[in-house]
């Protein structure tokens, strides 16, 4: 089993949508989390972390953690055609090993 | 303003032959970080390195060697190259701190093994 659980999609949305990918992991002594968004053939980039549990909302992407059930989510309300990409969850380990370990990705398109 | 530097971009291998991927980054970041992806498998991590001096097994480290050369470099060494290292190689560096952690990639190296 992999440590940081994604569904690889493709995760379909209509333009204007709010579009929701998840993400689980195994590791119950995880700190941090984080969705990276990946455009084909370029590298990742950070969209969002976060540390503790609740929401934390950054301009059209929320990101949502629950330590005890161990899921961490993102939102995307008002989805774009640019929005289109593989989002990558990651996960550092325990405390202290600067480990970070990705998902699978899940591919975002977002039909205009 | 560089950032993540990998060399070299694209590179084919006959199996058996060994090579070296080079990655630097100016940051001034203590960990740095080697991670392959291929097609539905997501970035998984082959070795990384917390800090100047150490390096660690990830993932997926079998067939692979790294060297920490100084904080600036940090490469990865295929000795003798199979067609299942063929895959899309990234460098990455970071900062750990409590609340504000970031991986910074570099552009990727495309390494194909026949």
């Amino acid at each position: 089993q992999k440590e940081v659980e994604q569904n690889s999609g493709p995760l379909s949305v209509p333009e204007g949508a709010i579009a929701s990918l998840n993400c689980t992991y195994s590791d119950r002594g995880s700190q941090s989390f984080f969705w990276y968004r990946q455009y084909s053939g370029k590298s990742p980039e950070l969209i969002m972390s976060i540390y503790s549990n609740g929401d934390k909302e950054d301009g059209r992407f929320t990101a949502q953690l629950n330590k005890a059930s161990q899921y961490v989510s993102l939102l995307i309300r008002d989805s774009q055609p640019s929005d289109s990409a593989t989002y990558l969850c990651a996960v550092t380990m325990s405390s202290g090993t600067y480990k970070y370990i990705f998902g699978t990705g899940t591919r975002l398109k977002v039909l205009a | 303003n560089a950032g993540v530097t990998q060399t070299p971009k694209f590179q084919v291998l006959k199996t058996g032959q060994s090579m070296t991927l080079q990655c630097a980054q100016d940051m001034n970041h203590n960990s740095m970080y080697w991670y392959r992806q291929d097609p539905g498998m997501g970035l998984r991590l082959i070795y990384y390195s917390a800090s100047e001096g150490t390096t660690d097994k990830g993932e997926v480290p079998n067939g692979y060697n790294v060297s920490r050369l100084n904080k600036r470099e940090f490469s990865l060494r295929l000795e003798s190259a199979a067609p299942s290292q063929t895959s899309v190689y990234f460098c990455a560096s970071s900062e750990y701190s409590a609340t504000n952690e970031k991986l910074f990639f570099g552009s990727g190296t495309q390494l194909s093994v026949l």
